[in-house]
């Protein structure tokens, strides 16, 4: 049962354009929500994160769009560089417990040049 | 900050051996400590999540006998994959966490069993 799901396992984008990131999740308790990218042989590293309070953050060129009703996130990247291809994991979690992430099986990003 | 570092990176040997992984808080106190396994091409599965000083806490599936957990410092955990065999070949990868903030990962371990 795949809790949170990203459908794209990749995406082109032409740099300078916007790259959007999409992901849904189907437990309705999860309060808390992050996107992390994750380079080749590295570990994935934090972008952004978002709360169930709010439908929007945004971090420079990274927003994070939150639909609670459709059970939706996207990552918006604007302008799009080079340097973003990477693979793109969204997760989420509830705020209480053990505070565990559920992940996305990742979206691979490629900014043309 | 929030550097976490995973060693070895790599590991191949032989069945039957038992193999060790070390995850380190650089610069921070890792209040929290999680184990993942990944499989090619698919999501960061979680196995277990430890807190400095009581015993990890397993996902359903994962067995706690073969996959030893200690967090004996708040800056440290290691997990142990007890008498390795072909099917537990994988990408393992820590976080750690600190208070409420988000997860910081390692960069990963490899292992091969032969």
């Amino acid at each position: 049962d795949q809790q949170v799901k990203q459908n794209s396992p990749s995406l082109s984008v032409q740099e300078g354009r916007i790259s959007i990131l999409n992901c849904d999740y189907t437990n309705s308790m999860f309060d808390y929500f992050l996107w992390y990218k994750k380079y080749p042989a590295e570990g994935p590293t934090f972008l952004i994160s978002i709360s169930s309070i709010k439908d929007k953050n945004e971090d420079g060129r990274f927003t994070v769009f939150l639909n609670k009703s459709a059970k939706h996130l996207s990552l918006h990247i604007v302008p799009s560089q080079p340097g973003d291809s990477a693979v793109y994991f969204c997760a989420a979690s509830l705020t209480s417990g053990t505070y565990k992430y559920i992940f996305g099986t990742g979206t691979r990003l490629k900014v043309l040049a | 900050g929030a550097v976490v570092s995973q060693h070895p990176s790599r590991v191949i040997c032989k069945s039957g051996t038992s193999v060790k992984i070390e995850c380190r808080s650089l610069d921070f106190q890792a209040t929290t400590m999680f184990w993942y396994r990944q499989f090619p091409k698919q999501s960061l599965m979680l196995m277990a999540t430890s807190n400095e000083g009581s015993k990890a806490t397993y996902e359903q599936g994962v067995e706690k006998d073969k996959f030893l957990i200690n967090h004996a410092s708040l800056t440290l955990s290691t997990l142990t994959v007890t008498s390795a065999h072909p099917e537990d070949s994988s990408f393992y990868i820590c976080s750690a966490r600190e208070g409420k903030q988000p997860q910081h990962f390692g960069d990963g371990t490899r292992l091969s069993i032969l």
